[in-house]
């Protein structure tokens, strides 16, 4: 059974960094593309981030690119986010989802990590 | 960055009775692979959002075939031939055919 289990949400103050993780399992995590996608409260969802399978591969938001960094390690099963320079508009509720062979978008969904910004 | 409009935002249905979201894209979502990467998630209150149809009219792996997804080029549509109670909540649309990846506003489907 497909699991993603995000970790490292929280509060933190305008300016700072913060890592976000995603642990997967039941499934060949090297085989899989993995993306991130972030809820603001109360708004819609924002596609942040897509890493390839091997990592080769990194693709961002125009609203993160440059501060925001995604990295896997495959030998770990887990999917990270380095969050640098936060504002309040990073504010959200952060998603990792899963790729599959054939789908071409994010099929399988954690549970979200919240984030706040705030003084 | 292709814009991805829903109409309408909100849609009041009665159990029973069909529902139909339209989605349209700003410019056409047909990759140079000949895909075309349009899905719909549904997103539950409190839930993470889940995946109903990948490219246009695929049903995902446990979503019923009241779902169906149709259209081409830039103009959309998911339809519910009945609409359940579990059916409540936010639907999107969303294209993965050129980055930036993008969403539509979400349309919350209600129950009269």
């Amino acid at each position: 059974q497909v699991q993603l289990v995000e970790s490292g949400g929280g509060v933190v103050q305008p300016g700072r960094s913060l890592r976000l993780s995603c642990a997967a399992s039941g499934f060949t995590f090297s085989d899989h593309g993995m993306y991130w996608v972030r809820q603001a409260p109360g708004k819609g969802l924002e596609w942040v981030t897509l890493i390839w399978y091997d990592g080769s591969n990194k693709y961002y938001a125009d609203s993160v690119k440059g501060r925001f960094t995604v990295s896997r390690d495959n030998a770990k099963n887990t999917l990270y986010l380095q969050m640098n320079s936060l504002t309040a508009e990073d504010t959200a509720v952060y998603y990792c989802a899963r790729s599959r062979g054939g789908v071409g978008t994010t099929a399988d969904w954690g549970q979200g990590t919240l984030v706040t910004v705030s003084s | 960055d292709i814009v991805m409009t829903q109409t309408p935002l909100s849609s009041p249905v009665t159990l029973g009775q069909p529902a139909s979201i339209s989605c349209r894209s700003s410019q056409s979502l047909v990759h140079s692979d000949g895909n075309t990467y349009l899905s719909w998630l549904q997103q539950r209150p409190g839930q993470p959002p889940r995946l109903l149809i990948y490219k246009i009219s695929n049903r995902f792996s446990g979503v019923p075939d009241r779902f169906s997804g149709s259209g081409a080029g830039t103009d959309f549509t998911l339809k519910i031939s009945r609409v359940e109670a579990d059916d409540v909540g936010v639907y999107y649309c969303m294209q993965t055919t050129q980055f930036p990846y993008t969403f539509g506003q979400g349309t919350k489907l209600e129950i009269k």
